[in-house]
């Protein structure tokens, strides 16, 4: 299965834009990008996903590089609501794992008021 | 309503007791999902039904049984647990079942998860 690397943590101040990347170097040609978060004592959210072009929804815009061996959800504005532990994953559309969702460790972000 | 809903949300049994989980959703999903998440780590893929059958059982110890009475309900029925099997599970679901193309363009609603405690 294509994994994902993301940053264990980061910080960010309340209403500030944030940069949230994850490294997918092993992406097939059609694995989907999906991005979940987790706030505390809640189950995931899924968030936003995307297969090539830049997408953008009421919650994030997610911007995936013209390899796809990258990609960066965009927090337009922080909100304290916004801290949480967010998840990159990879969806594969052919295999074993096909249309599985497996989460890796993913980044918790803190937000500061 | 775009709601998983999971009972009970906290339990506490001994390693010799029978219990049972709950999951139920009304948005006409066909897949429905059972995760299991220690703390501070990420969810954990242990089941997927698809369209009511068994899809994906990911090595999982045979003293958790899941069932999926109907396209609504998941149940994940517990005996003979022991202490590191005290976790979070969540539920899950999405609107195609799993092992097609199709499922990799949606999302999965998740429920808030039953704490549980194995004594």
């Amino acid at each position: 299965d294509a994994k994902t690397t993301q940053p264990n943590s980061m910080e960010s101040n309340e209403e500030e834009p944030v940069h949230l990347p994850c490294n997918h170097s092993t992406i097939s040609g059609t694995d989907y990008i999906h991005w979940y978060r987790q706030l505390p004592s809640q189950g995931p959210e899924y968030v936003i996903h995307g297969l090539t072009s830049n997408v953008n929804n009421r919650m994030a815009s997610l911007a995936i590089a013209e390899d796809r061996k990258s990609s960066t959800l965009i927090l337009h504005r922080a909100t304290l609501r916004d801290a949480a532990v967010y998840y990159c994953i990879l969806r594969a559309s052919f295999g074993g794992s096909q249309g599985n969702l497996i989460f890796g460790k993913g980044t918790k972000l803190s937000v500061k008021p | 309503d775009t709601e998983v809903t999971q009972t009970p949300k906290h339990l506490v049994m001994g390693m010799t007791n029978k219990k049972s989980l709950k999951c139920e959703q009304h948005m006409g999903h066909r897949a429905m999902y059972w995760y299991k998440q220690k703390a501070k780590k990420p969810p954990e893929l242990m089941f997927v039904y698809s369209y009511e059958k068994l899809s994906i059982n990911e090595s999982v110890p045979s003293r958790f049984s899941p069932e999926c009475p109907n396209s609504s309900l998941l149940n994940l029925h517990l005996h003979a647990l022991q202490p590191e099997d005290s976790a979070l599970y969540l539920c899950a679901s999405s609107q195609e079942g799993t092992g097609t193309s199709l499922a990799t363009n949606e999302k999965l609603f998740f429920g808030s998860g039953t704490q549980l405690s194995v004594l």
